[in-house]
């Protein structure tokens, strides 16, 4: 149990659906993040939040939208996803210290799977 | 542009053998790095860091070496277990005041009892 909790485990979802990604943490950290891991691929960072702004897009399509509320949640709002969507997609929470970078806690991830 | 290399898809060894995994990095900005391991159906988690200030950082069993002259990382583990086989990660964060990990592709360990 790292302390970032993501829900639902695993997802399947037809390219006309919508639907959402939740990740919460409880290690009290003001980042956070969404990760995309696909079969032997690097893991690609889409989104950072900071205090609840968003301080990067990594080039992500429209059709990922994420939504951080408070510094312990964070969303990623599916919809008119493709096949090649399908992937391990992460969710992770950090305390930068004054600046300096300190590791990243991931949740279990959620299986997700474009029909 | 930045990146993360691995040498080696897959690493083979027996148990109690000791396992070094490679990591090659290109951004020489990189001040912070981190080993991660990742078991089937889990997220990644957390082995051992190092900074850009040292070359050598020693946990339980585990060892990380940092060469920056060739920008090379490499994990050192001791005494490998069945229960270390996982795919192993290295990630480099430029010190941008917030996380921006940028990931290898893995190297799988599979350690034979």
């Amino acid at each position: 149990e790292t302390g970032v909790t993501q829900t639902p485990r695993h997802l399947v979802m037809g390219m006309t659906n919508k639907k959402s990604l939740k990740c919460e943490q409880h290690l009290g950290h003001n980042a956070m993040y969404w990760y995309k891991q696909s079969a032997k691929k690097p893991l690609e960072l889409m989104f950072v939040y900071n205090f609840k702004e968003q301080t990067e897009n990594n080039s992500v399509p429209s059709r990922f939208s994420p939504e951080c509320p408070n510094s312990s949640h964070l969303f990623l709002h599916l919809h008119t996803l493709q096949p090649e969507d399908s992937a391990l997609y992460l969710c992770a929470s950090s305390q930068p210290d004054r600046g300096v970078n300190t590791e990243a806690f991931f949740g279990q991830g959620t299986r997700l799977t474009v029909v | 542009g930045e990146s993360v290399g691995l040498h080696l898809p897959t690493l083979s060894v027996q148990e109690g053998d000791n396992s070094i995994i490679n990591c090659a990095y290109s951004n020489s900005a990189s001040d912070y790095f981190i080993w991660y391991k990742q078991e089937s159906g889990k997220g990644p988690q957390f082995i051992i860091d190092i900074r850009s200030n040292m070359d050598k950082r020693q946990g339980q069993r585990v060892t990380v070496l940092l060469n920056k002259t060739v920008k090379h990382l490499s994990l050192q583990i001791a005494a490998t277990q069945p229960g270390d086989s996982a795919v192993y990660f290295c990630a480099e964060n430029m010190n941008t005041g917030f996380q921006k990990l940028v990931f290898g592709t893995g190297t799988r360990l599979l350690v034979s009892p």
